[in-house]
């Protein structure tokens, strides 16, 4: 595609519930970064995928949170258990190489997932 | 650790004077300097970016400068304009190639 997709744009769920975010990241990018914003505050980094593998999980605030990446392509973010302060948009992003360097993130629209 | 510091957390200007936000990082090593926009309610947008082997950096009105020595970079905007209006993040690579950014300048131009 043209750039980043994420899916739902919107995802409003109980508390306890499971839920899973996907990303499609731009064709031919080989590196895959999720992020997440709560509302007026920063990016905060969560995981970080080159190809299938994820060098990088330390963001992952508990182990409710999971990623995976499979054909070096879509990924799947997944909470389980919800809290509400999980509440926040997932941004996810994809860039060319991710080797600690000077590639450009391009990011997608978000999943803003609301807990209630 | 890893920290990337910006300045101010709001900015108001009025249209066509110029704006300045400020970030300073920890790490050395950075290479990679980019520059996100963010409109309310949309994806960051990259405006800029500046590698390590330059001081400066110009796109029209935008402009950013880095300087490794003092681990500190800019982004200026001339002739601002109320689509100006916005979120503004720096950001510097941590280790394994994950951005680390800043908390982010408001921007507001006034007509």
């Amino acid at each position: 595609g043209a750039g980043v997709s994420q899916s739902p744009s919107n995802k409003v769920t109980e508390k306890g519930k499971d839920v899973e975010l996907r990303c499609d990241p731009i064709s031919g990018h080989t590196a895959l970064y999720w992020y997440r914003q709560s509302l007026g505050q920063g990016l905060e980094f969560l995981i970080y995928f080159q190809g299938n593998s994820a060098p990088d999980k330390s963001g992952l605030p508990s182990d409710r949170f999971s990623a995976e990446r499979t054909g070096g392509s879509v990924s799947t973010l997944t909470i389980q258990r919800t809290q509400q302060e999980d509440s926040a948009v997932y941004l996810c992003a994809s860039s060319l190489v991710g080797t600690a360097s000077n590639q450009p993130q391009h990011f997608g629209d978000g999943t803003r997932l609301s807990i209630l | 650790g890893e920290n990337v510091e910006q300045h101010p957390s709001t900015l108001s200007v009025q249209e066509g004077d110029s704006a300045v936000i400020k970030c300073t990082y920890s790490d050395s090593a950075s290479n990679y300097f980019p520059w996100y926009k963010q409109e309310l309610g949309k994806r960051p947008q990259l405006i800029i970016d500046i590698r390590s082997n330059v001081g400066e950096k110009k796109d029209q009105r935008i402009a950013v400068t880095l300087n490794k020595t003092a681990k500190h970079f800019s982004l200026h905007i001339t002739e601002t304009q109320p689509e100006d209006s916005a979120v503004y993040f720096c950001a510097a690579p941590g280790e394994g190639g994950k951005l680390i950014f800043g908390q982010g300048t408001e921007l507001s131009v006034k007509p």
